[in-house]
Formats: C-alpha cells, sequence, structure tokens
C-alpha cells in the first residue's frame, strides 16, 4: 500500500501475556520509528531503525520491550509479560527514501493495547 | 535531551476566528519545528512545519513562526472552520546530524471549532 500499515489495529491481553505489534513502512523509506503515545498525551520515542540497524532504543521503558526489523523493511515490537502501564497506543513512522529527507515522518494509524 | 513544552492544552474558538498554539523548546541544537494535526482516532499527519533557518512559514490558513532566540515557536490558524477540530502536536529535532528525524513532542493542544 501507500501508506505505513501497522496490525493489529486493537490487541487485548491479560496482564502477563506476550504481544506482537507489526509495521509495514512506505517501501523504500530508509528509517523507521516506534513511538508510544498514552491517552491524552504526546507521541513518546521509543526506538529508531535504519535500514537493519537499530540505532537507538534509548525510549524502551524496559527490557520487556524489543523491537527489530531484520531486513530493514517490516518491523515488530515486540512486549513480554505486559504489565496495565504498557496500555497506549503503538505508533510506527517511516520516513526518509534513500537520497532525499524533507524531515517528515508518515504514521500508521497506531495499535491500541489494552492490558487488563 | 530535548523537552518540549506546548500550551494551551485545550482551545476553543469560533468559526471564524483565529487560533494560536505556542511552543518552547530546550535544546539548542534542535533545527526543524514540525507540527502535526490529529484527529480522533487517526494517525498524526504533518500539516506545516519550519527550519531554523527562517523566521516564519506560510501555507494557506496556516503559519508557522520561529524564535530561535527565545527558543519558542507558535502554530497560526486564521479563520478557523469544523474541520480544523483536532489533536495539534508541535515536535523539535536536529536533523542534521544523522540520527534520523527522532522527534520530541509536546503533549498536544485539542482544539475544538465551534459554529
Amino acid at each position: 500500500g501507500a501508506g505505513v500499515s501497522q496490525s493489529p489495529r486493537y490487541k487485548v491481553a491479560k496482564r502477563g501475556q506476550d504481544v506482537a505489534l507489526r509495521c509495514d513502512p512506505i517501501s523504500g523509506h530508509v528509517s523507521l520509528f516506534w513511538y508510544q503515545q498514552a491517552l491524552g498525551q504526546g507521541p513518546e520515542f521509543l526506538t529508531y531503525f535504519q535500514n537493519e540497524a537499530q540505532l537507538d532504543k534509548s525510549g524502551l521503558p524496559s527490557d520487556r520491550f524489543f523491537a527489530e526489523r531484520p531486513e530493514g523493511s517490516v518491523s515488530t515490537l515486540k512486549i513480554q509479560r505486559t504489565q496495565q502501564e504498557d496500555s497506549a497506543v503503538y505508533l510506527c513512522a517511516s520516513s526518509g527514501k534513500r537520497g532525499t529527507n524533507t524531515g517528515e515522518l508518515f504514521f500508521g494509524e497506531g495499535s491500541r493495547l489494552t492490558v487488563l | 535531551g530535548e523537552n518540549v513544552e506546548q500550551h494551551p492544552s485545550t482551545l476553543s474558538v469560533q468559526e471564524g476566528d483565529s487560533a494560536v498554539i505556542k511552543c518552547t523548546y530546550s535544546d539548542s541544537a534542535s533545527n526543524y519545528f514540525p507540527w502535526y494535526k490529529q484527529e480522533l482516532g487517526k494517525r498524526p499527519q504533518l500539516i506545516i512545519d519550519i527550519r531554523s533557518n527562517v523566521g516564519e512559514k506560510k501555507d494557506q490558513r496556516i503559519a508557522v513562526t520561529l524564535n530561535k532566540t527565545a527558543k519558542h515557536f507558535s502554530l497560526h490558524i486564521t479563520e478557523t472552520q469544523p474541520e480544523d477540530s483536532a489533536v495539534y502536536f508541535c515536535a523539535a529535532t536536529d536533523i542534521l546530524t544523522g540520527g534520523g528525524n527522532k522527534l520530541t513532542f509536546g503533549t498536544g493542544t485539542q482544539l475544538k471549532v465551534e459554529l
């Protein structure tokens, strides 16, 4: 598709379950970001990939959070042993076709995670 | 790291009036300042951005001003319309360091345009 695609759009997990959230960025985009958006707040940075390399994971809140982008395209954000405080919308964004960088981030619709 | 503060958190205006949203940032290295609009349940979308080498940029009813000395920037929407109702986020980053476009966002302004 033409835009950033995320799945699932909605996920309900019981506390302690593991979840995996998928992001399919715009074709050719070099950079991929994961953000966490709590209700009524701005997106907060989690991690950043340039191609397959994870260059910055300083925003991951704990070692229960893990992200990968093995082939430099699709990315997965995994949360192990989910806690209620993990409930949020997880936004994926991509940018930067090779040779161009306007600065704009293109966001997906997000995956809304609810931990019961 | 960068810290971005945004106010007001909510703003209600009459249709046709102007709306102004203000942000301050802390990192003097920041040089790129976008504004994103997020409608309820939708993805954030870029509406306008400004780089540190200019003080003002305008696109139809939307304008952004930047004061680098004071480290603040503002979004101005004129002749507001009901479809302008949404949450607006400011953001800041250093776009030149090669760290990607890692944006630091403000906390958002809920704009409501009343008929």
